[in-house]
């Protein structure tokens, strides 16, 4: 298994303001992942975070508006820039080993104003 | 595209009831896991299925992997108010790629 600590917890913030997320695992794993859960939404995959390399978006996402960072193998940051009200959602970290189950960060609940 | 196709989206039933939420795709996947997660936390892991045909419990909650290994299903015997939550089932494939989820299932069991 794997322990994630996730912060913040929750924010409520600005338009047009930034808000760096932070997850910590407590031990090292190749690859991190970001997802977006929408109110009573599933995950939506933003991007892999990759130690050593830029982070592996998906369609839809762009590193200009959720730039990411990876600076070792049991840390990454996950920042929503240049925030609007449609940008409220619930951000979760996760990580996986190869061929195992995710685990995830108890998430991040942003509310925009 | 959904890979995985969850159904039903909504339940709700009386405490006592049986329900069973099933999970397809025309994919095949290496496992399949099933999460249950509660307001303010992050998705709990229940059960991975590996292999074909397989079945397994965990107290009322009976998981199953197709022969295929296409599709899933979790039968939950005599709901109780707290398996209230959102079930989700998810997709995995070999090497460390991220899981395909389905939209989940949001189950409300009702005293």
């Amino acid at each position: 298994s794997a322990v994630i600590s996730q912060k913040p917890s929750r924010d409520i913030c600005q338009r047009g303001t930034s808000l760096t997320i932070q997850c910590q695992v407590d031990s090292q794993v190749t690859m991190m992942f970001w997802y977006r859960q929408q109110p009573g939404q599933s995950l939506t995959l933003i991007a892999t975070a990759n130690q050593g390399s830029e982070a592996t978006y998906e369609s839809g996402f762009v590193i200009d508006k959720f730039p990411i960072s990876r600076p070792n193998l049991t840390f990454s940051t996950l920042t929503v820039s240049n925030m609007s009200p449609e940008d409220s959602s619930i951000y979760l970290c996760s990580v996986r080993r190869a061929n195992t189950e995710a685990f995830f960060g108890q998430g991040t609940r942003l509310t925009v104003v | 595209t959904q890979l995985l196709e969850q159904s039903p989206q909504f339940l709700s039933i009386q405490e006592g009831e049986n329900l069973t939420v099933y999970c397809n795709s025309s994919s095949v996947f290496s496992s399949l896991q099933w999460y249950r997660q509660e307001p303010g936390e992050g998705p709990v892991l229940l059960v991975t299925v590996v292999t074909g045909g397989e079945v397994k419990k965990l107290k009322r909650l009976t998981f199953q992997f197709g022969d295929a290994r296409k599709d899933s299903s979790l039968h939950i015997t005599a709901a109780q108010p707290g398996d209230t939550g959102l079930y989700l089932c998810a997709g995995s494939r070999a090497g460390n790629t991220p899981l395909v989820f389905g939209k989940g299932t949001r189950l409300s069991v009702i005293a």
